[in-house]
């Protein structure tokens, strides 16, 4: 069974510094998700994962994806305060659809 | 461009109440899935289908609860006498089955608050 943590679970940062959140996996995972979701909204899709060294950036995001280590990360640079939400990095185990979700990382970018 | 709807968006209902929620997936989507969002938690999964089989129902918690898919498209996920300890958001997405990267697409939720 495929189990997914995250941390930190809480994240307060100032703009313009730098961070990274961690996503450790339990199980093979064949890919591994990265999304956003913001109160009361629905989750927002960020990134997808599919092999072993996978780097993919939007903006100020970087995600990547170690599967020998079974951890991916999320850099955030230059931190701004549009970027406070709830990330969650999701996994989908070896030969499955289903999603297995993180607890969520709140990200909380202070001015 | 249309995305995953849900309705009703909000829904209270009493303890011992049977409630519907609707999902209308992107259109050519092949599957579905429904997940359960207890507050300040992660999405956890409880049903997927793929057209309108039902091919994977492990994370439904109880046999009150109920989903369809009858023609491939819209599904509804029931719930039968309520409990409080079901108030949660429900999210339903949907992904192009085909694609390699199984990318699923969420809807808004449905909050149900059980009193």
């Amino acid at each position: 069974e495929l189990k997914v943590e995250q941390n930190p679970l809480f994240l307060s940062m100032q703009e313009g510094k730098n961070y990274t959140i961690y996503c450790n996996y339990s199980t093979t995972s064949d890919r591994l998700y990265w999304y956003r979701q913001d109160p009361g909204k629905s989750l927002e899709s960020l990134f997808v994962l599919l092999s072993n060294g996978a780097v993919k950036q939007e903006g100020r995001l970087m995600a990547s994806l170690d599967t020998k280590a079974r951890l991916s990360t999320l850099h955030i640079t230059a931190a701004v305060h549009d970027l406070s939400a709830t990330y969650f990095c999701a996994g989908d185990g070896a030969g499955s659809y289903q999603l297995t979700f993180g607890k969520g990382t709140k990200l909380s970018v202070i001015p | 461009g249309a995305g995953v709807s849900q309705s009703p968006r909000y829904k209270v209902a009493k303890r011992g109440q049977d409630v519907a929620l609707r999902c209308d997936p992107i259109s050519g989507h092949v599957s579905l899935f429904w997940y359960q969002q207890a507050l300040g938690q992660g999405p956890e999964f409880l049903t997927y289908f793929q057209n309108e089989a039902q091919l994977d129902k492990s994370g439904l918690p109880s046999d009150r609860f109920f989903a369809e898919r009858p023609e491939g498209s819209v599904s509804t996920l029931k719930i039968q006498r309520t409990q409080q300890e079901d108030s949660a958001v429900y999210l339903c997405a949907s992904s192009f089955a085909g694609g390699l990267d199984n990318e699923q697409f969420f809807g808004p939720g449905t909050r149900l608050t059980v009193l």
